[in-house]
């Protein structure tokens, strides 16, 4: 039973260019979470989505960042003309409920790691 | 607004030693606390918490929850090298699980 599977693991990327992380949640996961680590930080919230929809964004900046959960697929986070202060690792978790349903903790993927030179 | 709030921010100690990490919260809609391990890789789950006073343990670790004051300690005795990382505290309310800045724990052999 595989884990939450991030992808890539690294990513460099140039101010201005995109970047594209993917997660792939456990099997039987329906709820997505996106969190931000920046370095020496504990984790922040960014966007939580379930198939589909768009639960809270509250953590996510207005500009630039987007996330999407498809019908099929992984879970995309999105970040356009991205700039240094980007430089950060994302990690991605699910669970087959929602956080209000506190029956199962959240599983947590790799991160990746993306720096912007 | 919601918060979490951990503390001490950064600990030192030498093997052997007790530590208390501690996590205040305050969140409109609480469902449950969660301690989480992070190395280098991801956040390893170590606890859940939904009721006060009651205390969970594993091994070395142990973390008690209290609802009416809004927060958790997480205890960990006897540390050992392998016990450094940086402990993350977690609440869960309806839709959401916010985390605290964590506290990085370093233990000298």
């Amino acid at each position: 039973n595989a884990g939450v599977m991030q992808n890539p693991r690294h990513l460099v990327r140039r101010r201005g260019q995109e970047a594209r992380l993917r997660c792939s949640p456990m099997k039987g996961h329906s709820h997505v979470y996106w969190y931000r680590q920046l370095p020496e930080e504990g984790l922040k919230f960014m966007v939580y989505l379930q198939k589909e929809n768009i639960i809270d964004e509250s953590g996510m900046p207005k500009e630039r960042f987007s996330a999407e959960f498809p019908k099929e697929g992984p879970s995309i986070l999105r970040i356009q003309q991205v700039v240094r202060g980007d430089s950060a690792a994302y990690f991605c978790a699910s669970s087959p409920q929602g956080a209000g349903s506190y029956n199962s903790p959240l599983h947590f993927g790799n991160g990746t790691r993306l720096t912007v030179t | 607004e919601d918060k979490v709030v951990q503390s001490p921010l950064s600990l030192v100690v030498h093997e052997g030693d007790t530590v208390t990490l501690n996590c205040s919260y305050e969140v409109t809609n609480f469902r449950s606390l969660l301690w989480y391990k992070q190395e280098k890789k991801a956040p390893t789950f170590l606890f859940m918490l939904t009721s006060s006073g009651i205390e969970k343990k594993s091994g070395r670790l142990s973390s008690i929850l209290d609802k009416k004051e809004l927060f958790s300690i997480l205890n960990i005795t006897a540390t050992q090298t392998g016990d450094s990382a940086i402990y993350l505290c977690a609440v869960r309310d309806n839709n959401d699980m916010r985390f605290g800045a964590g506290t990085r724990l370093t233990v000298k052999p």
